[in-house]
């Protein structure tokens, strides 16, 4: 099946400072991917869509200053964290649609974020 | 009003017994749904599609019902490796460009 990576697994940053996750298409060419965060016993919360070469679109309520996405590839898109304060700690997943096979989205293992 | 709505659980059944779980969801416009498994700490992976006339596949039985905007999912003989989190998902828009709308999930433990 399709494969999708994330980078870092598990990350701890001090407050302030930004933090980088990038979420990689393995084996398939993916147009759009979206993050999702997710709190401890909480449901998956989509923050934004990313689609290959354009603006990200983001949902109500998420600071389009404050989490960065690039998706300058096909295979790549990248969420910035910028200046992490401790209520950013949390479960960071990006899935991604196939280009070819559009009705599916694969996740990637997710990014544990921990801000001190 | 949440957009996806379920029963957070637990759910603590005995290997062997059958369990069923139930959401709702708010949007009449949504056309695909799932379930999606989660175990701790790890990434939501699909557990099956949800068709209007109902499927199975194994041990896992999922329903749709449109007019009442409501979905299942009944687990037949519970296996102690079906501990997890059983998220239901909605989309919003198309089916190829449309969004993942997830539920809150419903914990299940199953003993020996």
């Amino acid at each position: 099946g399709a494969v999708v990576s994330q980078h870092p697994s598990r990350v701890i940053c001090k407050s302030g400072t930004s933090v980088k996750i990038e979420c990689r298409s393995l084996d398939f060419q993916a147009t759009t991917m979206f993050w999702y965060r997710q709190f401890p016993k909480q449901s998956l919360m989509l923050m934004a869509t990313s689609n290959e070469g354009s603006k990200a679109t983001y949902e109500q309520g998420v600071e389009k200053d404050k989490f960065l996405i690039n998706h300058a590839s096909l295979t790549l898109s990248t969420l910035t964290v910028t200046s992490a304060h401790p209520e950013d700690s949390s479960f960071y997943i990006c899935s991604a649609r196939d280009r070819l096979n559009l009705y599916e989205q694969y996740f990637g293992p997710g990014t544990r974020l921990t801000v001190t | 009003r949440k957009e996806v709505e379920q029963d957070p659980g637990p759910f603590n059944v005995p290997e062997g017994a059958t369990v069923a779980f139930n959401c709702t969801y708010s949007n009449s416009a949504s056309q695909s749904f799932f379930w999606y498994r989660q175990d701790c700490r790890k990434e939501p992976k699909l557990l099956m599609s949800v068709y209007s006339s109902g499927n199975e596949d194994g041990r896992f039985t999922a329903q749709l019902n449109r007019a009442s905007q409501y979905i299942s999912l009944l687990i037949r003989d519970s296996k102690l490796s079906d501990s997890a989190t059983y998220l239901c998902v909605a989309t919003v828009g198309s089916s190829n460009t449309g969004k993942l709308i997830f539920g809150q999930g419903t914990t299940l433990q199953v003993k020996p």
